[in-house]
């Protein structure tokens, strides 16, 4: 298994250029969310989708667009990109299980993210 | 208030030393709790999941107190090879995908 693959690992865009960033998975996992890593901040969710069809806002959405037409992929779009979305951002897939007793675990799987500059 | 917050450290600590962060998050509907590593420059990876009970894996140690909303990690014997960011991930009650990251904890081993 790949697991989870992003490209590119690298890009520089101009403010007000558009573009996607790509996440894949092949582990068959439901779960998919793309995250920002910022200096000082941590990993903040912009959206997420719990199946094909189906996505939702996370804590920072705006200037950001996902879909999910199929359980593999989870396509990023920057519609028209400003320098603070200047950042690592993180694709991840999970699967969730149900214990013994009644805790739900997930563990989510990271891509190698894609270091973006906008200029 | 952050919903999940970490002492970012950074701690340096000597090879052999005993080490222990804390973690405490705002949601008390909260259902799973994770300690995450990342490296320099990489994409965060499970170190382990942190139960009720407590739970431990060779020289690891999390810790979970609800009542406190608090988790812990301790790490025994450390090596140069822990030197990385810990993060303590909480899931919330009603998406199992949604994970809330704090800001990790810088933590270094020196010889």
């Amino acid at each position: 298994n790949a697991g989870v693959t992003q490209t590119p690992k690298f890009q520089v865009l101009k403010t007000g250029q558009s573009m996607t960033l790509q996440c894949a998975q092949d582990m068959n996992h439901e779960y998919m969310s793309w995250y920002r890593q910022d200096p000082g901040m941590g990993l903040r969710l912009i959206h997420y989708s719990v199946g094909a069809g189906i996505t939702d806002q996370g804590e920072v959405p705006n200037g950001y667009n996902v879909s999910r037409s199929t359980t593999e992929d989870f396509p990023l779009r920057l519609l028209s990109a400003a320098p603070s979305q200047t950042s690592v951002y993180f694709c991840a897939s999970s699967y969730s299980k149900v214990s013994t007793g009644t805790m739900i675990t997930d563990t989510q799987y990271f891509g190698p993210g894609t270091r973006l500059t906008v200029l | 208030r952050k919903e999940v917050e970490q002492d970012p450290g950074p701690f340096n600590v000597p090879e052999g030393a005993t080490v222990a962060f804390n973690c405490t998050y705002s949601n008390s509907a909260s259902q799973s709790f994770f300690w995450y590593r990342q490296d320099c420059r990489k994409e965060p990876k499970l170190l382990m999941s942190v139960y009720s009970s407590g739970n431990e894996d060779g020289r690891f140690t999390a810790q979970l107190n609800r009542a406190s909303q608090y988790i812990s990690l301790l790490i025994r014997d450390s090596k140069l090879s822990d030197s990385a960011t810990y993060l303590c991930v909480v899931t919330g009650g009603t998406s199992y995908g949604k994970l809330t990251f704090g800001q990790g904890t810088i933590l270094t081993v020196h010889p």
